[in-house]
């Protein structure tokens, strides 16, 4: 079965630090993705990157960076100095990559970044 | 190209009650997934269909039913509403091509329902 466990409920940050969001996964497939979205209070999923379980390579989008580890099944998040607008709740997922595929999500966690 | 849209936006309803979601899929794409939303949870897989038919199913009881039309837009339809299906309710549109690759899903805005 798959899990995703983000075991931050919430942070908060003061602007321009920087900060990394923890996902931990759990599948028996031998590929798979991993994912991890934004939700801002409006609601609605926001894609931020996906990656696939053949692929470690750590990757730099701006100031978000991602960390994917399968030795200890983590795929982090860090943002590099933190803005106001990246407070909003951010989700982990993970999908099986053959077949039937469905978002299995974490709990997420909210983070706030105060001026 | 026409993203996914889902109606309405909000809903109040009262328990007891039946309720019927709906969801547009992104043009050309031809499978639809459901997700619940309940507050401070990450969303939760409902079923998929995928031309049509249920493709698979989550955890969710048989009063949560759906359709998708040839059109692959798609129902959401909650019988004998609960307090607990108070949620937003997101659907998500792929396009599958029958190949082991994985098929991007895209989200709707979601509609958010009370239920009293």
């Amino acid at each position: 079965a798959q899990k995703v466990t983000q075991a931050q409920t919430e942070i908060s940050v003061v602007e321009k630090e920087d900060v990394t969001l923890d996902c931990v996964y759990e599948t028996r497939d031998t590929t798979y993705y991993l994912f991890w979205y934004k939700q801002p209070p409006s609601g609605e999923l926001v894609f931020l990157i996906r990656r696939n379980s053949f692929d470690e390579q750590n990757e730099i989008s701006g100031r978000y960076s991602w960390n994917f580890q399968k030795s200890t099944s983590s795929f982090n998040f860090t943002i590099t100095a933190s803005q106001v607008v990246d407070s909003a709740v951010y989700f982990c997922a993970q999908s099986g990559g053959t077949g039937f595929q469905k978002l299995v999500f974490g709990t997420g966690t909210r983070l706030l970044v105060s001026p | 190209e026409t993203g996914v849209t889902q109606s309405p936006t909000h809903l109040i309803k009262t328990r007891g009650q039946q309720v019927t979601l709906r969801c547009s899929s992104q043009s050309g794409h031809n499978t639809v997934s459901w997700y619940q939303q309940a507050l401070g949870q990450g969303p939760q897989f409902i079923f998929q269909y995928y031309r049509e038919e249920e493709n698979g199913r989550g955890n969710f009881p048989p009063r949560f039913s759906g359709l998708q039309f040839p059109n692959y837009s798609s129902e959401l339809n909650v019988n004998a509403l609960e307090l607990d299906d108070s949620a937003l309710y997101l659907c998500a549109s792929s396009l599958a091509r029958g190949e082991p690759i994985y098929n991007e899903q895209f989200f709707g805005p979601g509609t958010r329902l009370t239920v009293l």
